[in-house]
């Protein structure tokens, strides 16, 4: 079945980095493109950004440029999300999702995984 | 970025009530919009795309309406597996992606 699996939970201190992977199975890969999502707790969605599968194009929210990259590993069929410069607002669930591979990714996700919850504490 | 704005943010309601919930997006979207069901702990699950599409092995109770900056998602005989918190999520800006805040539908 087509399904989107997650690392694990993370423990970060402030000004560190977290990559998170996200490893795609039961679907052609490169026929489509990851976003990422996050959720503090107790709060709504926020999409973070989209690389396509098919030629590593991405496109990153406003508020995060800089601080976020987004990369896959074709060969393995997994998606990864590293943030950089962690604060204690990145405190949370970190989805990734399937989209649309072309354009800016602006799309609906049809697939996502579990979520992988990042917390960030000195 | 587009706004999107959801009402209410809190719903109560009983099993077998129709229930509607509007999302407003702040420029058009066309019927670029996106709803997501989400229960404590899981992932979002989508339940409907361009505006009406039902995504498949969602029920037939849920749908949704609507284009331009108004929508809705009805539904029509709510059934104790759908109390959840509700998304709507517009896909018509090529830069960015927006989700509204979120309805929590939740028993009377």
């Amino acid at each position: 079945q087509v399904q989107l699996v997650q690392s694990g939970a993370e423990v970060k201190k402030p000004g560190a980095s977290v990559k998170v992977s996200c490893k795609a199975s039961g679907y052609t890969f490169t026929s489509y493109g990851i976003s990422w999502v996050r959720q503090a707790p107790g709060q709504g969605l926020e999409w973070m950004g989209w690389i396509s599968a098919y030629n590593g194009n991405t496109n990153y929210a406003q508020k995060l440029q800089g601080r976020v990259t987004m990369t896959t590993d074709t060969s393995t069929s997994t998606a990864y999300m590293e943030l950089r410069s962690l604060r204690s607002d990145d405190t949370a669930v970190y989805y990734c999702a399937r989209g649309s591979v072309y354009g800016s990714g602006s799309d609906y996700m049809d697939v996502w995984g579990k979520g992988t919850t990042v917390t960030v504490s000195s | 970025d587009i706004q999107m704005t959801q009402s209410p943010s809190t719903l109560s309601a009983s099993v077998g009530d129709r229930v509607t919930i509007t999302c407003r997006a702040s420029q058009s979207i066309s019927s670029w919009l996106a709803w997501y069901q989400q229960k404590p702990g899981k992932a979002p699950k989508l339940l409907i795309y361009k505006a009406s599409s039902l995504e498949s092995g969602v029920p037939s109770r849920f749908s949704g309406s609507g284009s331009g900056t108004e929508f809705t998602l009805t539904i029509s005989s709510l059934q104790p597996d759908d109390f959840a918190t509700y998304y709507c999520q517009q896909y018509n800006s090529y830069s960015s992606i927006t989700f509204g805040q979120g309805t929590r539908l939740e028993i009377k």
